[in-house]
């Protein structure tokens, strides 16, 4: 079945850039998605990458994509205390009925 | 500000009360979604709405009820919950479900301590 693997804590100095890689079973995937969850909040939808596309950019994040290995990174450039969070890579199931969420990396950025 | 708006955000109940939680878009969504999700763990999916029609349960017990009255409504009719029921529940909605593989957009979620 699915499966999509990240690894749990992360843990950087503010204005360094943060890497958070994610691995991923279903290579029917269209999209494959990063989420954010800060503490008592609900999930904020970062940014998404086509599955045709290798990499794409929105201001400090850069998301690469690199379909033959299935692994995908989220790449936060000059991290701030504000990015301390728990992120979640997803990719829809076959259907794309649901996604099928990692377990999440807690990202810690000291200052 | 999420576009998907869930009340209420905190709710504690025992284990005999009757609860709902609400769920309500405004982006024109036909596809709705219930998540659970357990502390330090990711979401995980109960039930999702296509059209105001469940077309997904994913074993959940029957003393979770959702309900779909409309395009932008989506409730979740609690009864007879166990402790183990205590969680963050979140309401999703994206374009459409099924082979588009749209984003889903989530609330804030409503925290539920059972009793």
């Amino acid at each position: 079945g699915e499966d999509v693997e990240q690894s749990l804590f992360l843990s950087v100095r503010e204005g360094d850039s943060s890497v958070i890689n994610c691995t991923y079973t279903d290579s029917s995937s269209t999209y494959l998605y990063w989420y954010k969850q800060e503490p008592g909040a609900g999930l904020q939808l970062l940014t998404y990458i086509f599955s045709n596309m290798d990499m794409k950019q929105d201001q400090r994040l850069t998301v690469l994509l690199n379909k033959k290995d299935k692994h995908l990174s989220l790449r936060i450039a000059d991290t701030q205390t504000g990015d301390s969070a728990i992120y979640f890579c997803a990719e829809s199931n076959q259907a794309g009925t649901a996604l099928i969420f990692g377990k999440g990396t807690t990202l810690s950025v000291s200052s | 500000d999420t576009e998907v708006t869930q009340t209420p955000k905190h709710l504690v109940m025992g284990m005999t009360n009757k609860k709902s939680l609400k769920c309500e878009q405004h982006m024109g969504h036909r596809a709705m979604y219930w998540y659970k999700q357990k502390a330090k763990k990711p979401p995980e999916l109960m039930f999702v709405y296509s059209y105001e029609k469940l077309s997904i349960n994913e074993s959940v017990p029957s003393r979770f009820s959702p309900e779909c009255p409309n395009s932008s409504l989506l409730n979740l009719h609690l009864h007879a919950l166990q402790p183990e029921d205590s969680a963050l529940y979140l309401c999703a909605s994206s374009q459409d479900s099924g082979g588009s593989n749209q984003p889903q957009h989530f609330g804030d979620g409503t925290r539920l301590s059972i009793l």
